[in-house]
């Protein structure tokens, strides 16, 4: 089966623009979560969806970020305006619904100058 | 408060065996995962554990104990291709959401 996509792979960005990132999960998978690595610091938890609702985004860090999941298929992750500190890597993963395990996408690699 | 912690860097021969190990205090504890991520990719998942005890898998084995908040990921007859970060990382709730430490780079010289 195919894994976890994200594109794109490396993005490089303005402060001040706008940017928006997109996950396609695995098919079938009801749960797609977001994480972010700033650079230095650990992974952390951004929110997830259960099919296309919004299960839990306590880990969204302000207004500037939005997530949607159209139709419970794809995702997507805009920020707007961007911030210098929005830099790092954004990673998605999925899960069958019921599983404990869950599998990463490669990561997109924000940078914003 | 919540951390989980982690050696930053280890070293080892190809051939040896390293024992990284995770301490961790966290709001919920529905297990915890071990993960390895080589630079620019995923990370990929390596183990599990929710009862206290050993999994072993292979080369890698991770073990538990919840009353003292601890685990450690064992990579034995190391090979070139291991060195590599890896992640401890807790669930913290029913629905999947985890929590990592910084990670621990493992260096393997020839």
């Amino acid at each position: 089966e195919a894994g976890v996509t994200q594109f794109p792979s490396h993005s490089v960005i303005e402060k001040g623009q706008t940017v928006t990132l997109r996950c396609d999960p695995i098919s079938g998978h009801d749960n797609l979560y977001w994480y972010r690595r700033v650079m230095g610091k650990e992974i952390k938890f951004l929110l997830h969806f259960v099919k296309e609702s919004k299960q839990d985004e306590s880990g969204m860090p302000n207004n500037r970020f939005l997530a949607e999941r159209t139709g419970g298929t794809y995702s997507t992750l805009k920020v707007q305006p961007a911030e210098l500190e929005d830099s790092g890597v954004y990673f998605c993963a999925s899960s069958p619904q019921g599983s404990y395990g869950y599998t990463f996408g490669s990561g997109t690699r924000l940078t914003v100058v | 408060g919540q951390n989980i912690d982690q050696p930053t860097e280890m070293t080892a021969t190809e051939g040896a065996i390293v024992q990284i190990n995770c301490t961790y205090q966290t709001s919920g504890f529905n297990g915890l995962f071990w993960y390895q991520q080589h630079a620019g990719e995923a990370p990929t998942f390596l183990s599990y554990n929710v009862l206290d005890g050993l999994e072993e898998k292979g080369r890698f084995s991770s073990f538990l104990s919840r009353s003292k908040g601890y685990s450690y990921l064992l990579l034995k007859e190391l090979q070139m291709k291991d060195s590599a970060s890896y992640l401890c990382a807790v669930r913290t709730d029913s629905w999947g959401k985890l929590q990592f430490g910084a990670g621990t780079q493992v260096v393997v010289t020839p």
